[in-house]
């Protein structure tokens, strides 16, 4: 199955950039995804990036994806003190379609003003 | 609006108590998961279930029993054996095709006393 692993914290000022990294074993995952969760609430899908993709851009968000190394990254410009959350990422395994989500243990983010 | 919740989501349970945890969808998702998330240790996956009345174990399912009677719920059952509950229990369903990704709901935190 797969494996994702991620950094646990990331400070930064508002106004900064942030960027999140992950890294993941499973190269057969279709997709992989960024999940963003408020304190004491479920997660939310933030966004995607199909696995034939290098990058995905949505507003103030960029995913990048390096499949040589595994390598998957989040780009938050201009960071806000909203942004403070914890970021997940996720792919998603398995064989015989058995479809098992994978998640990092979370970055936790937390903006300066 | 469709969704997916869970209840209750606070809960207190004196050692030695079975306790059940809700989970009711009404996105008409085949596939529903529970997990367990722990400071730092993100998000582990107690049972899956990828259609009504079948469902597996997943990375950490001793101490816990799920049923999947009906496509729209999936309880999850701590129980006594369980050796330290307290914890956010998070339950979620996938669709079939599109992006895969997955919806979660609110959390329920569960303190034993």
């Amino acid at each position: 199955g797969e494996d994702v692993e991620q950094s646990l914290f990331l400070s930064v000022r508002e106004g900064d950039s942030s960027v999140i990294n992950c890294t993941y074993t499973d190269s057969s995952s279709t997709y992989l995804y960024w999940y963003k969760q408020e304190p004491g609430a479920g997660l939310q899908l933030l966004t995607y990036i199909f696995s034939n993709m290098d990058m995905k851009q949505d507003q103030r968000l960029t995913v990048l994806l390096n499949k040589k190394d595994k390598h998957l990254s989040l780009r938050i410009a201009d960071t806000q003190t909203g942004d403070s959350a914890i970021y997940f990422c996720a792919g998603i395994g398995g064989s015989g379609g058995s479809y098992i989500p994978t998640f990092g243990r979370g970055t936790s983010l937390i903006v300066h003003p | 609006d469709g969704g997916i919740t869970q209840s209750p989501k606070y809960l207190f349970r004196k050692e030695g108590q079975n306790v059940t945890l809700s989970c009711e969808q009404n996105l008409n998702h085949d596939a529903m998961y529970w997990y367990r998330q722990d400071p730092g240790q993100g998000l582990r996956l107690i049972y899956y279930s990828q259609i009504v009345n079948d469902f597996q174990k997943g990375d950490i399912a001793e101490g816990y029993s799920v049923s999947r009677e009906k496509k729209e719920s999936f309880p999850l059952t701590v129980t006594s054996a369980q050796k330290n509950p307290t914890a956010f229990y998070l339950c979620a369903s996938r669709g079939a095709g599109g992006t895969g990704e997955l919806f979660f709901g609110e959390g329920s935190r569960l303190t034993v006393l």
